[in-house]
């Protein structure tokens, strides 16, 4: 079963804009990654953020986490035309029934970017 | 470091036939999980080994099988295909970050069942 819910399931916007996506979970996590998907083609690990963080940098990529909300965003600023793809947020099993080395990954969001 | 590498990359089996697929995860993990992603269901646990010995499995029929090697190479296998298999499969391998895992993925193979 889905353990994250990515919103919006899809989302348009143009060279440049900023795109936000979020994600939501319903137990309690030891760590939260970030994944992109380019059409059809293996995971990229873009970002891991642990339950004790509340906000993580990589280059044009910001993630943060509500652990009371049990929800994090991605925020991809300047967008391009190469960062269209589908992004998945996936939680470390940990406490739910499982042990490491299971990720459980939510439905993704799918952005265009147009150029 | 050489990424993860899956083989073969696409595969077309027709159904009731079996079927294995390769993993070579990046040199120094000993971690390597296994997925399956379908656009009803999207990515699902298959099973997880590491140093040869199978430490979790997902919610799947026992048609699906997997194993790893000393080098941690690793394999899975799915018998008697059913058109419900046709997915892309993806291999990850692990690397501990102190208290966490960071999974790394392979491309995938893509396998048809007609």
């Amino acid at each position: 079963s889905q353990q994250g819910e990515e919103d919006p399931q899809a989302l348009s916007i143009q060279e440049g804009e900023n795109a936000t996506m979020n994600c939501s979970y319903k137990t309690s996590i030891n760590n939260l990654q970030w994944y992109r998907q380019n059409s059809g083609r293996g995971l990229v690990h873009l970002i891991l953020i642990r339950s004790n963080e509340r906000e993580k940098h990589s280059g044009r990529l910001r993630v943060t986490l509500d652990t009371s909300k049990k929800s994090s965003s991605l925020l991809i600023t300047a967008s391009r035309a190469a960062d269209t793809a589908s992004y998945f947020c996936a939680t470390d099993a940990g406490n739910y029934g499982g042990s490491q080395g299971n990720l459980i990954f939510g439905k993704g969001t799918k952005l265009s970017v147009k150029p | 470091k050489a990424g993860v590498t899956q083989t073969p990359r696409y595969l077309i089996k027709t159904r009731g036939q079996q079927v294995t697929l390769s993993c070579s995860p990046i040199s120094g993990h000993r971690s390597v999980s296994w997925y399956q992603q379908t656009p009803g269901q999207g990515l699902q646990f298959l099973f997880e080994y590491f140093s040869e010995t199978q430490r979790n499995k997902g919610n799947f029929p026992g048609r699906f099988s997997g194993r790893q090697f000393s080098n941690s190479r690793s394999e899975m296998n799915v018998s008697t295909l059913e058109l419900g298999d046709s997915a892309l499969y993806l291999c990850a391998s692990s690397l501990w970050a102190g208290d966490s895992y960071e999974q790394y993925f392979g491309p995938g193979t893509r396998l048809t069942v007609t």
